[in-house]
């Protein structure tokens, strides 16, 4: 049964500060690893999915890696600002077997300090 | 609409009642995944549709527990004789493609239920 877990479960940095977060899996045969992002009281947003083939994708700020083989992902957020406080999960999507449900970690609850 | 759509947003019910929650996918979205999430955790998955056909309802906690897409479009989450550990978000995400798809799922807002 795969399992996902998010490590730190909470974290608080100082504004401009780059920081990493972490997301490891139990079971390598994903098809492909999202971020989301959640505030209080809303639903998820999407910021990034690594396909299971690739090994990182960018968007602005933010770098996500994968490595399959060790069952392990990691968010870069590169100069924290306020704004980036949140909470954030990691999810899974199965490889066979599966009809392409999300598999979540329990989040990291991201502050960041002006 | 520009995306997911969840009503309502907030819903008290006595122990007991029978509940019902909807989602409006992004239009044309073929999949679309319920997923019930408590506090301070991660989502956890319910069930899955693909247009009206419901191919995976293997995460519904127990048989009062059910949903339907009867047109492909609108679905309905249903609560029968609902307990207090059913309170959580209820969650409904919609993806363009089948399940195996490396389109991202968008998410709605949720529905937050509350059972006293």
């Amino acid at each position: 049964k795969q399992e996902v877990t998010q490590i730190p479960a909470a974290l608080s940095v100082p504004e401009g500060e780059n920081l990493v977060l972490n997301c490891s899996f139990t079971d390598s045969a994903i098809y492909n690893l999202q971020w989301f992002r959640q505030d209080p009281g809303k639903g998820l947003t999407s910021l990034l999915l690594i396909q299971s083939s690739q090994r990182e994708q960018t968007s602005g700020r933010l770098n996500a890696s994968l490595d399959k083989s060790s069952g392990r992902s990691t968010l870069y957020i590169a100069a924290s600002q306020p704004g980036d406080s949140a909470t954030y999960l990691c999810a899974v999507r199965g490889g066979s077997g599966n009809t392409g449900k999300l598999i979540f970690g329990q989040g990291t609850t991201l502050q960041v300090k002006p | 609409g520009a995306g997911v759509s969840q009503s309502p947003r907030y819903k008290v019910a006595k122990r007991g009642q029978d509940v019902a929650l909807r989602c409006d996918p992004i239009s044309g979205h073929v999949s679309l995944f319920w997923y019930q999430q408590a506090l301070g955790q991660g989502p956890e998955f319910l069930t899955y549709f693909q247009n009206e056909a419901q191919l995976d309802k293997s995460g519904l906690p127990s048989d009062r527990f059910f949903a339907e897409r009867p047109e492909g479009s609108v679905s309905t989450l249903k609560i029968q004789r609902t307990q207090q550990e059913d309170s959580a978000v209820y969650l409904c995400a919609s993806s363009p493609d089948r399940a195996y798809s490396n389109q991202p799922q968008h998410f709605g807002d949720g529905t937050r239920l509350s059972i006293l």
